[in-house]
């Protein structure tokens, strides 16, 4: 069954800092999605690749896909307090469903 | 524009009760998934529902856990003579069968 490893578990980074999140799958990706979770409350869908290479970004927060080593990695620049929260990377098997992987925290420190 | 509705948000139970989640999907969308959250925990696929028609329950406990998603009304998802381990938060998503998922804000379980 497919499997995703996200890298790291936890983060604390200070305000202003960059930083990366990865997401490995066993399996080959036919689609990725990066959703954001604030503690306590539902998922925010943020975006979805599905071609090799792919990269897209929304603000501060840029993901890309790299279909060949069956890896995303989730970048954030100069974060900001509101970044703090759980990032979840959904695969697409083309089974019907999303699979996730376990999540990264991340927390900020101002 | 409502978005994809859970209730109860916090649900008490005993051991022994059964414990009924409901979710309604955004409108026009057909196609129903949840999920559960154990803490520290990410999400685990439990089953994926289409109009009167589970299409995966792969990720479902074999005993005490149901689901439906009739034709009129919301999903349901139904467990049976809870245990403590069933407390998690159980997550609703919905899409229109392609592209992404969206979530509601979760049911939150606690199992006395």
């Amino acid at each position: 069954s497919q499997e995703l490893e996200q890298s790291p578990q936890s983060l604390i980074v200070q305000e202003g800092k960059n930083l990366t999140i990865n997401c490995t799958s066993s399996k080959t990706l036919y689609g990725l999605y990066w959703y954001k979770q604030k503690y306590g409350e539902g998922l925010i869908f943020l975006m979805m690749l599905q071609k090799g290479g792919e990269e897209k970004s929304h603000e501060k927060i840029t993901a890309k896909l790299d279909e060949k080593k069956q890896q995303s990695s989730l970048h954030i620049t100069a974060s900001q307090p509101s970044h703090a929260g759980i990032y979840l990377c959904g695969a697409d098997n083309r089974d019907d469903k999303i699979i996730f992987g376990k999540g990264t925290r991340l927390h900020i420190l101002p | 524009n409502a978005g994809v509705m859970q209730n109860p948000r916090h649900l008490v139970r005993r051991r022994g009760q059964e414990a009924r989640l409901r979710c309604s999907p955004m409108k026009g969308h057909s196609h129903v998934y949840w999920y559960r959250q154990l803490p520290e925990e990410g999400l685990k696929f439990m089953v994926y529902l289409q109009k009167e028609n589970i299409i995966d329950e792969s990720g479902m406990p074999k005993e005490r856990f149901s689901a439906e998603f009739p034709k009129e009304g919301p999903s349901i998802l139904r467990i049976q003579q809870v245990v403590r381990g069933d407390s998690a938060a159980y997550f609703c998503a919905s899409s229109q069968g392609i592209g992404e998922l969206f979530f509601g804000e979760g049911s939150r379980l606690t199992v006395l």
